[in-house]
């Protein structure tokens, strides 16, 4: 059974740096991309980027690049979304998903729960 | 960045009628749309992939269409567990992109 499992909800302060994580299990962890989207509170989803764990290449949305950074650990099947800098406009549920396929524009077809992050002084 | 715009935003049904989401995109996405359904609390769920395929395990009361720029998804009878908010999602182009949401509430 394919299963995305995100790391727990995460209070933060602004300007604290954050890694948050989603581990990947029944399936082939590194054939699959997978994605990180946004849902701020009472919004629409947005995609964040993309990254291809056989070779960790990835793709960022114009509108987060600079702005987070993608990573993977293929070790351990796990995929990480980290800030360096948290600011209060970053407070969001994030979710991570699988693309079916082995290309980019497969669809996402395994969700994980999300991870909540909130960030306040 | 292409844009989808849904409509409407909200839909008020009863159980039983016939529910019509509508996603036009900006530029032509050939059939690389999704719809997905999400309710509160939850992740959302893929329904429905390149435009008109029914993702295994979902009813069949639920099919997308095409037409050129103009996408739709149809619940032909709606069930209480249908009541959720549902997405379009184009990845026909970089970066892919959602749609804003059409929310069916129950009238």
């Amino acid at each position: 059974e394919v299963q995305l499992v995100q790391s727990g909800a995460e209070v933060k302060k602004p300007g604290e740096s954050l890694k948050i994580s989603c581990e990947g299990s029944g399936y082939s962890f590194t054939n699959h991309w997978i994605g990180w989207v946004r849902q701020m509170p009472g919004k629409g989803l947005e995609w964040m980027g993309i990254i291809y764990p056989g070779d960790s290449e990835t793709r960022y949305s114009p509108s987060f690049q600079g702005q987070v950074t993608i990573s993977v650990d293929k070790s351990i099947s796990t995929a990480y979304l980290q800030w360096s800098s948290l600011k209060a406009s970053d407070t969001a549920m994030f979710y991570c998903a699988r693309l079916r396929g082995s290309s980019w524009y497969s669809q996402p077809d395994y969700w994980g729960q999300g991870t909540l992050v909130t960030v306040s002084s | 960045e292409i844009v989808l715009t849904q409509s409407p935003a909200t839909l008020s049904l009863s159980p039983g009628e016939r529910a019509t989401l509508s996603c036009r995109a900006s530029q032509s996405v050939g059939t690389y749309l999704d719809w997905f359904q999400q309710k509160p609390g939850q992740a959302p769920r893929l329904l429905i992939y390149d435009a008109s395929n029914r993702v295994t395990g979902i009813p069949a009361r639920f099919s997308g269409s095409a037409s050129g720029t103009d996408f739709t998804l149809t619940i032909s009878s709606l069930e209480p567990e249908d009541f959720a908010v549902y997405y379009c999602q184009q990845r026909g182009h970089w970066p892919p992109t959602f749609g804003g949401g059409t929310e069916v509430e129950i009238k």
